[in-house]
């Protein structure tokens, strides 16, 4: 089956530096996506990868080693507002979305 | 309108009932999609249509319908509606199914009793 794993829950500093982890077993990989989601709104995307490395966008960086089904999410200088569940979603062999039920991150001052 | 929106934004429903949610975008994205998010399980396909005028079962399709008559609008459709199907209702859209970064609608929430 597909599988998408992620923790339940984080808690943080505000100022500090998180990494959320996302390991996945899915047939075929097409690339993965994050996504962050306020409660009670819609989610938002964040990043991409579809190749090896890592790709920085801000205080936002995602990293990915396909060889080992691994990613993370790595959110630097925490800011209240990052107080949000984050998702990860593989794109399967099918091109359909996969996703993982989702981190909680709490930020605390 | 920009981007996606859906209809109506909560709702409370009778067992038995029928209910059609709506979605429509104005990005003329070829793909839409439906998905229900349930506290714990995250975000489950229930429907999706890589083009106008085809659709196809995502992962938990039972008890849903849809059509995709136009480029812009998706419905789904509960034919009769059980308290399993009390959830937060998302409707998405990509630009194409290859490279899928989905933008989402505001999402309906249904309660049925």
């Amino acid at each position: 089956g597909q599988n998408i794993d992620q923790p339940t829950e984080m808690t943080a500093t505000e100022g500090a530096i998180v990494q959320i982890n996302c390991t996945y077993q899915t047939s075929g990989f097409n690339g993965l996506f994050w996504y962050q989601q306020h409660a009670g709104e819609a989610p938002t995307f964040l990043s991409y990868n579809v190749l090896d490395g890592l790709e920085e966008k801000g205080r936002f960086s995602s990293f990915l080693s396909r060889s080992k089904g691994y990613s993370y999410l790595l959110l630097k200088e925490l800011q209240m507002k990052d107080s949000a569940s984050y998702l990860c979603a593989v794109t399967d062999s099918n091109y359909q979305l996969i996703w993982g039920a989702g981190t909680k991150l709490i930020i605390k001052p | 309108i920009a981007g996606i929106t859906q209809a109506p934004t909560s709702q409370i429903l009778a067992a038995g009932r029928r209910m059609t949610l709506r979605c429509t975008q104005d990005m003329r994205h070829n793909a839409m999609y439906w998905y229900r998010q349930d506290l714990g399980l995250g975000l489950r396909l229930i429907h999706y249509s890589n083009t106008a005028g085809t659709t196809g079962k995502g992962e938990v399709p039972d008890g849903y319908s849809v059509s995709r008559a136009n480029t812009d609008d998706f419905p789904l459709t509960l034919a009769s509606a059980v308290p399993s199907q009390t959830s937060v209702y998302f409707c998405a859209s990509s630009d194409s199914p290859a490279y899928n970064e989905q933008f989402f609608g505001p999402g309906t929430r249904l309660t049925v009793l």
